[in-house]
C-alpha cells in the first residue's frame, strides 16, 4: 500500500511569512499533485509535477518534485491571508494501478495567515 | 466545480436507515470516483470506475456499494449507516489523459 506523509498539518503564520509544505513517501510516483480546498467546497488542482527534480512556480508558491519522485514541497512566499485554506498532496498510483486514475492523498495541511 | 453535482448537500440518517448519493457530470468523462474526508486523513477513495457499467474498489470500500449505469451518473449506496460512516463525501471525475481530478462541492453526512 502506498503512502503519502504530509507535513506539517497545521500552520499558522502572520501575513508575509514564508512557509514550506511537505509531502513524503517510500513510494515512487508517476506524478504528484497539490490541490488547494476551501471551506465547504471540493479540493482544486493547483499544479502537476511529472518529472524528477521538476519545479514549478505559480506567482508566490514554488512546487518541487523529488529527484526519485517520492516526495514534494510546496514553498509559499510572503504568505496572505487569501492564501490560507486547506492544502493536500495526492500521488498517482499510475505505476501500481495501470490506468485508472487513482490517486493517493497525503493528510493535508491546514493554513491559516493572519493578517 | 467543472461540471460535477452531488445530491443532497446534507443529510442526517439513523444507524440501520439507507440512502444513495448522486454524483452527475456533463463533461463525458470516463472516470469518476467517491471519497470521503475526514479530519486529519486527507481524501481515501472509496469506490471508483474507469467507464459506464465498470465499477472497483478503493481503499475503504466495506459498507458501501457503487453503481454507474450511465456514463454521467455514478451513485454511492449506503445499505445500513453506521456512526463511522459520518463524513464528509466527494464526487470526483477525470477525463482519460488527463491528470486532474475534478471534484463536486462533498456532501456532508451524519449518522446518529
Amino acid at each position: 500500500t502506498q503512502l503519502l506523509e504530509q507535513s506539517p498539518q497545521f500552520l499558522s503564520i502572520q501575513e508575509g511569512e514564508n512557509l514550506t509544505v511537505y509531502c513524503n513517501s517510500s513510494s515512487v510516483f508517476s506524478s504528484l499533485q497539490w490541490y488547494r480546498q476551501e471551506p465547504g467546497e471540493g479540493p482544486v488542482l493547483l499544479v502537476t509535477v511529472v518529472t524528477g527534480g521538476e519545479v514549478k512556480k505559480l506567482k508566490r508558491l514554488t512546487f518541487q518534485f523529488g529527484d526519485a519522485r517520492k516526495d514534494s514541497s510546496l514553498h509559499i512566499t510572503a504568505a496572505q491571508p487569501g492564501d490560507t485554506g486547506l492544502y493536500l498532496c495526492a500521488g498517482d498510483q499510475a505505476l501500481i494501478t495501470g490506468n485508472t486514475g487513482k490517486l493517493i492523498f497525503g493528510q493535508g495541511t491546514t493554513l491559516q495567515v493572519k493578517p | 466545480n467543472a461540471g460535477v453535482t452531488q445530491t443532497p448537500k446534507f443529510r442526517v440518517l439513523k444507524t440501520g436507515q439507507s440512502m444513495t448519493l448522486l454524483c452527475a457530470q456533463d463533461m463525458n468523462h470516463e472516470y469518476m470516483y467517491w471519497y470521503r474526508q475526514d479530519p486529519g486523513m486527507g481524501l481515501r477513495l472509496i469506490h471508483y470506475s474507469v467507464g459506464e457499467g465498470t465499477t472497483a474498489k478503493g481503499e475503504v470500500p466495506d459498507g458501501y456499494n457503487v453503481s454507474r449505469l450511465k456514463k454521467q451518473n455514478f451513485l454511492l449506496g449506503l445499505e445500513s449507516a453506521a456512526p463511522s460512516q459520518t463524513s464528509v463525501y466527494f464526487c470526483a471525475m477525470k477525463g482519460q489523459g488527463d491528470n486532474e481530478q475534478f471534484f463536486g462541492p462533498g456532501t456532508r453526512l451524519t449518522v446518529l
